[in-house]
């Protein structure tokens, strides 16, 4: 079993929609949880940090961590094109040791 | 928010060449990165961590003497991809943890190294 687990989609939506990206994981002791966003061809870009459980809002996006059922969301609401990326979760236990989903590729369509 | 610059952006090179890529941290010192590797529609792969003074740390199946990792300063680290092949075609990414606690990675932009 992977440490974390993450629908690779493709997820397609229209403009303005709300998106849920969902990652799951089996190891109990993550407690730092991370959701980075990734251009073609780029860099991860960390969009969202959240320690322990608990939500977590920021502009349109919206991060929420149920460690109880291991598995933490991010909600993008009011949809853009330009939020056409893929999106990886990321969580660690310490700090020194780094765990990625697969990503979800979105496009969100004007 | 930590600033981690990476270059090349992009390398074509011919089979049997070797490329250097260069991961500068610009906010803080780094006694620590991780190399990633990353292959199309695939997640990070970590390749290795590089010390500050010391020798890296591989993860299994690497090769050390193919890929070079050279740590000489608090704010730069380099990899090497010795004698490169077409199967070393990859996207290779840098990332940087804070000093503080290193519970967020901040990763560079990213090198698309293409060998002919």
């Amino acid at each position: 079993q992977k440490e974390v687990e993450q629908d690779p989609g493709p997820l397609s939506v229209p403009e303005g929609a709300i998106v849920s990206l969902n990652c799951t994981y089996s190891n109990s002791a993550f407690q730092y949880f991370m959701w980075y966003r990734q251009y073609s061809r780029k860099g991860p870009e960390l969009l969202m940090y959240t320690y322990s459980s608990g939500n977590k809002e920021d502009g349109r996006f919206t991060a929420q961590v149920d460690k109880s059922s291991k598995y933490i969301s991010l909600f993008i609401r009011d949809s853009q094109p330009s939020d056409s990326a893929t999106y990886l979760c990321a969580m660690s236990t310490t700090g020194n040791q780094f765990y990625f989903g697969t990503g979800t590729s979105l496009t969100v369509i004007p | 928010g930590a600033v981690v610059s990476q270059h090349p952006s992009r390398v074509i090179c011919k089979s049997g060449t070797s490329v250097k890529i260069e991961c500068r941290s610009l906010d803080f010192q780094a006694t620590t990165m991780f190399w990633y590797r990353q292959f199309p529609k695939q997640s990070l792969m970590l390749m290795a961590t590089s010390n500050e003074g010391s020798k890296a740390t591989y993860e299994q199946g690497v090769e050390k003497d193919k890929f070079l990792i050279n740590h000489a300063s608090l704010t730069l680290s380099t990899l090497t991809v010795t004698s490169a092949h077409p199967e070393d075609s990859s996207f290779y990414i840098c990332s940087v943890p804070p000093q503080q606690g290193g519970e967020k990675l901040f990763f560079g932009s990213g090198t698309q190294l293409s060998v002919l």
